[in-house]
């Protein structure tokens, strides 16, 4: 049981470029969540879903698409990288009240 | 805006409880009480949620006060392991619509040797 496994753990980006982070669940769980973590801050949810084939926006959906085509992964896209979207992402999945996170995406683009 | 105010930072003695506080005074009635920490760069992790009543569990124990307006989360033998960053959050229950976790900035606790 693997948990909450989140790919890749590392990216650099070039400004305007494109990429898919992906996160991956092997609870059966219904809810799935993005985060992004600023230097000092707390997490702020970009994008979220509530089951197979539904997602809704969150606090700081800009810039950002997701995809929730299999319930056991939840796809975060950045269509044309900006250098404000530097930043550690975290997904997250929960059943109800407990959400368990992943590890983290620490993306840079320059 | 988080809903919560905590402190800072604050320091506790390894083998000592360490008792964190947070203010939420604006918390509607079906508003819950929850706490996540989060150790060095991992992912935050969950730690007991509440919503009147005390409750405890293996990591800790939740205090809210009578009018809710404040809480304690209680660790009650810190060791070195629990030097985090602890988030209270307030959020309702089951209606994703809004049930969305807003992470403050959290205390950041030391426990020293």
């Amino acid at each position: 049981n693997a948990g909450v496994t989140q790919t890749p753990k590392f990216r650099v980006l070039k400004t305007g470029q494109s990429m898919t982070l992906l996160c991956a669940q092997d609870m059966n769980h219904e809810y799935m969540y993005w985060y992004r973590q600023d230097p000092g801050m707390g997490l702020r949810l970009i994008h979220y879903s509530v089951g197979e084939g539904t997602t809704a926006k969150g606090e700081v959906p800009d810039g950002y698409n997701v995809s929730r085509l299999k319930k056991q992964n939840f796809l975060l896209g950045l269509e044309s990288a900006a250098p404000s979207q530097t930043s550690v992402y975290f997904c997250a999945s929960s059943l109800n009240y407990e959400q368990y996170f992943g590890p983290g995406t620490r993306l840079t683009v320059t | 805006d988080a809903k919560t105010t905590q402190p800072t930072s604050m320091d506790c003695a390894e083998g000592r409880a360490a008792n964190l506080p947070c203010n939420h005074s604006t918390i509607s009635g079906n508003e819950y009480v929850y706490w996540y920490r989060q150790i060095h760069s991992q992912g935050p992790q969950y730690i007991i949620h509440g919503l009147k009543n005390n409750e405890t569990n293996e990591m800790a124990s939740l205090i809210i006060t009578e009018d809710r307006k404040s809480s304690t989360l209680i660790l009650p033998h810190a060791t070195l392991r629990d030097t985090a960053v602890y988030y209270c959050i307030v959020s309702q229950w089951g209606s994703y619509n809004t049930d969305k976790l807003i992470f403050g900035t959290g205390t950041r606790l030391q426990v020293f040797p």
